[in-house]
């Protein structure tokens, strides 16, 4: 069945620095959702692509459609402490209804000690 | 309300134990959802709704797991003789018609004793 695989899985940050994250998929999806969890919250949608090489942005975040459409891509510049969560890819499941979405297991995002 | 309330945020239960999770939708929202999230992995979906009618409920683990929303607005989600693998955050989320842009609760975490 479909699966997403996110890396990596669990990264730390300093303040200021560039963060690099991706999802992969071994079946084709025509869209592609970037959410964030913080503790003890649900889940909150960053950004939402829709068109192979697609490329969005949201303030400091940038994610990109894959042209295989097997992957996508996160992208958040000049980190701050606020960023610090887990990052979930996620994807419709074909031959399920509208709002049944794969989720990957998530980047998680911590400060550097 | 602003946002997709649920209640209890916390709920133990001994096994065999029946529970009903609680989940109040953005005022207007048609569509609801309720995603099953366990520890470090990514929420897995259960069922949706649009207004009463469940439409997908393809992702019920078991016939132990049930949910309705009869008058179209709050919905609860019910599960009988729990047993400790059903021990997980429980999402809900709700979204006016089409699109992704849920909005998540925060969550009931349910642990099975």
């Amino acid at each position: 069945g479909q699966q997403l695989n996110q890396s990596p899985q669990s990264m730390f940050i300093q303040e200021g620095e560039d963060v690099s994250m991706n999802c992969t998929s071994s079946s084709i999806f025509n869209t592609w959702l970037w959410y964030k969890q913080d503790p003890g919250e649900g889940p909150v949608l960053l950004i939402a692509l829709y068109k192979a090489g697609e490329l969005t942005s949201n303030g400091r975040l940038t994610a990109q459609f894959g042209i295989t459409r097997k992957d996508s891509f996160l992208n958040i510049s000049a980190s701050i402490p606020s960023d610090v969560g887990i990052y979930f890819c996620a994807g419709p499941n074909y031959g399920g209804s509208q709002g049944n979405l794969i989720f990957g297991k998530g980047t998680k995002l911590s400060v550097k000690p | 309300g602003a946002g997709v309330s649920q209640s209890p945020r916390y709920k133990v239960a001994k096994r065999g134990q029946d529970v009903a999770l609680r989940c109040d939708p953005i005022s207007g929202h048609v569509s609801l959802f309720w995603y099953q999230q366990a520890l470090g992995q990514g929420p897995e979906f259960l069922t949706y709704f649009q207004n009463e009618a469940q439409l997908d409920k393809s992702g019920l683990p078991s016939d132990r797991f049930f949910a309705e929303r009869p008058e179209g607005s709050v919905s609860t989600l019910k599960i009988q003789r729990t047993q400790q693998e059903d021990s997980a955050v429980y999402l809900c989320a709700s979204s006016t018609q089409g699109g992704y842009g849920y909005t998540f609760g925060s969550g009931t975490r349910l642990t099975v004793v």
